[in-house]
């Protein structure tokens, strides 16, 4: 079936590494992703990564998938507050019509 | 450049009144588009999608419909709204013809509902 994981809720201090992991379940995704909404606003592509891929690095992002597990990290360098937001991890399976399955987001807060 | 407008931004409504939601895309021919749910403090619910005009894919039954009268309109609708349809709704397209690709969804700046 088709289902994305990931937990509710992360907490760092400014300036500290953030890891947002993420859990799915269809390996015949091409392209997995990230997004980010803020608060009030709609989602915006942050990332993504081809399912080839280990590893995908974005100036302070870096994507990492274990495609053995269904495993996606997100890792936000340098945490600033500017970054608390919901991020949502997400796949395309290719056996799923044109759907993206997005998992329920995890809430980052970002203490000064 | 590709843009997507979603209106109205906020929307207070009494139970049992009728909705319309309205969302456009430019700068694009073809495009799939998406209506998703919202709750607080939840996750997205996809609703409904669209490969093309007319053609509508209903993922959840419930009192909510949509159409797509042109390439780049999506309407999200309801005859009665009930206190349950309270929820931030948002609307997203995607390219045309292609199962996930290097841009994503792009979604708009979504629409906030409360039923009274």
């Amino acid at each position: 079936g088709e289902d994305v994981e990931q937990s509710l809720f992360l907490s760092v201090r400014e300036g500290d590494s953030s890891v947002i992991n993420c859990t799915y379940t269809d390996s015949s995704s091409t392209y997995l992703y990230w997004y980010k909404q803020e608060p009030g606003a709609g989602l915006q592509l942050l990332t993504y990564i081809f399912s080839n891929m280990d590893m995908k690095q974005d100036q302070r992002l870096t994507v990492l998938l274990n495609k053995k597990d269904k495993h996606l990290s997100l890792r936000i360098a340098d945490t600033q507050t500017g970054d608390s937001a919901i991020y949502f991890c997400a796949e395309s399976p290719n056996t799923g019509g044109f759907k993206t399955i997005f998992g329920a987001g995890t809430r980052l807060f970002v203490k000064a | 450049s590709q843009t997507i407008h979603q209106w109205p931004a906020t929307l207070v409504q009494p139970v049992g009144s009728p909705l319309s939601l309205e969302c456009t895309v430019e700068g694009t021919s073809n495009p799939n588009l998406y209506w998703y749910r919202q709750a607080a403090g939840r996750g997205l619910q996809l609703l409904f999608y669209s490969v093309g005009i007319g053609q509508i894919s209903s993922e959840v039954p419930q009192n909510l419909s949509a159409s797509r009268p042109q390439d780049r309109q999506f309407i999200l609708s309801s005859k009665k709204l009930l206190l349950s349809d309270s929820g931030f709704y948002l609307c997203a397209w995607s390219r045309g013809g292609q199962v996930g690709s290097t841009w994503g969804y792009t979604f708009g700046s979504g629409t906030r509902l409360t039923v009274v």
